[in-house]
């Protein structure tokens, strides 16, 4: 039973396309976010959702758009893809944003731009 | 400013011996939580352990220990006994508030590559 699961697991695509990652949590939490985890191996967030609502949203190109169709799932497409967007994709969870919670995370998303 | 600094980029140990990874961070706020998360090669991230600033006690968790001395804003992960497993990628993180609110982001050091040898 995955906590956390995000497909695809690795999406290679070429420069120019809009491509999606998908993202669902079983644990019941109510806060979601995104990161980014470049070449580097740095970390970083980009959104976080609660409850379907945004509550973080960090300087991140506009080409970049959540959405959150219910608590449990927060999904992130990527319009005109460039090739600075290759890098590794996570979503978390955690319980609730005002706690201090854990967070856990997916197993990422591998995305590759030629 | 660094908000949360690894200065170890590589650490070695032998199997079964224990290690530190350092940690420090920078905060104004009082209230802040630390973790530590590890990431094999397999490239998954994996909770292990979580400091808050107001606990009295270093955190523990199996294996894993937290160093965290408040003064001096460090919070380094022991590891005891380590075990060829332990080979992977350890992040330090710090959720703060900013303007008395965080909105739960995690904010993340730069990593230590730990090597186990037999």
């Amino acid at each position: 039973d995955t906590a956390v699961s995000q497909t695809p697991k690795y999406l290679v695509t070429q420069m120019g396309n809009d491509k999606s990652i998908k993202c669902e949590q079983n644990l019941g939490h109510d806060t979601m976010y995104w990161y980014k985890q470049d070449s580097k191996k740095f970390l970083k967030i980009m959104f976080s959702y609660n409850n379907k609502e945004l509550i973080i949203n960090e300087t991140v190109p506009n080409r970049f758009s959540p959405k959150s169709p219910d608590k449990a799932h927060l999904n992130l497409h990527i319009n005109s893809l460039e090739l600075g967007d290759s890098a590794v994709y996570f979503c978390a969870s955690s319980l609730n944003w005002l706690l201090q919670e854990t967070q856990y995370f997916g197993p990422g998303t591998r995305l590759l731009v030629l | 400013a660094q908000k949360i600094t690894q200065t170890q980029p590589g650490m070695f140990v032998q199997e079964k011996e224990a290690v530190t990874l350092d940690c420090t961070y920078d905060t104004s706020d009082p209230s802040y939580g630390l973790f530590w998360y590890k990431q094999p090669s397999s490239g998954e991230m994996i909770f292990l352990i979580y400091q808050g600033s107001y606990d009295q006690q270093n955190a523990t968790e199996g294996r894993y220990s937290l160093n965290f001395q408040k003064a001096r804003k460090s919070a380094n992960l022991v590891i005891s006994a380590s075990q060829l497993g332990d080979s992977a990628m350890y992040f330090c993180a710090m959720r703060d508030t900013v303007g008395g609110t965080s909105y739960g982001k995690l904010t993340f050091g730069q990593g230590t590559i730990l090597t186990v040898h037999p």
